[in-house]
């Protein structure tokens, strides 16, 4: 079983501050990890995604994710916020399929809200 | 390329009533998830699409719920009896997997969602 925990509800910054979002996971097998954002009333688009590799990761928008694996964390940062970033992001898991059957359903956190003010 | 369309984008109905959603992927795409996502929650997995085989459902698709995907192209969430608490964002997601049904999987590409308010 697969899980996420995503630290904090809610995150607030000032336009230009550091972003930080805290993401643990928990997977039996090697994972793969993703952080998606969803504006109001919109479905979610991906950020960025950790397969194998490199084990940091840079997204659209600046963002970025660094995996972990002793720590079981992704968390995502970006080092200057801006207004446009405002917006709800989650954590997802996904089953590799090493080993085991996967038909790659993500599992996600509870979220993250992010607020940026001027 | 056009997206993850979905239809339509509210429905209000009224309880004990039916409800159909349509999702249609991205059209290379062989492999369609259906999530719901209620207020302040991350999205659940519901149940997935390989071509026209639905290979898993969740617990949380109760008998109530059945979905379709006909020819592997789009695919159908129907609630039946629809209860309150089936008021949620219902999000559907195609990616393009390799192999068979164990192999790695892409990303997936998540459509706008239908909101469904059960009154």
């Amino acid at each position: 079983a697969q899980s996420v925990t995503q630290l904090g509800s809610h995150v607030s910054v000032s336009e230009g501050a550091l972003v930080l979002l805290r993401c643990n996971y928990s997977s039996s097998v090697p994972p793969y990890l993703f952080w998606y954002v969803q504006y109001p009333n919109q479905g979610l688009q991906l950020l960025l995604k950790y397969t194998t590799g490199a084990t940091l990761v840079k997204g659209i928008n600046g963002f970025e994710a660094e995996f972990k694996k002793s720590e079981t964390s992704f968390h995502l940062t970006k080092p200057s916020a801006h207004m446009s970033d405002a917006a709800e992001y989650f954590c997802a898991v996904s089953d590799s399929g090493a080993g085991g059957t996967s038909y790659g359903k993500l599992t996600f956190g509870q979220g993250t809200i992010l607020t940026v003010h001027p | 390329d056009t997206g993850v369309s979905q239809n339509p984008r509210h429905k209000i109905t009224k309880r004990g009533q039916n409800v159909t959603f349509r999702c249609d992927p991205i059209s290379e795409h062989n492999r369609l998830y259906w999530y719901r996502q209620t207020l302040g929650q991350g999205p659940e997995f519901l149940t997935y699409f390989q071509n026209e085989a639905q290979l898993e459902k969740s617990r949380l698709l109760s008998d109530r719920f059945s979905a379709e995907r006909p020819k592997g192209s789009f695919s159908t969430l129907e609630i039946q009896r629809t209860e309150q608490g089936d008021s949620a964002m219902y999000l559907c997601a195609s990616s393009l997997g390799a192999g068979g049904p164990s192999s790695f999987t892409y990303e997936q590409y998540f459509g706008p969602g239908t909101r469904l308010t059960v009154t």
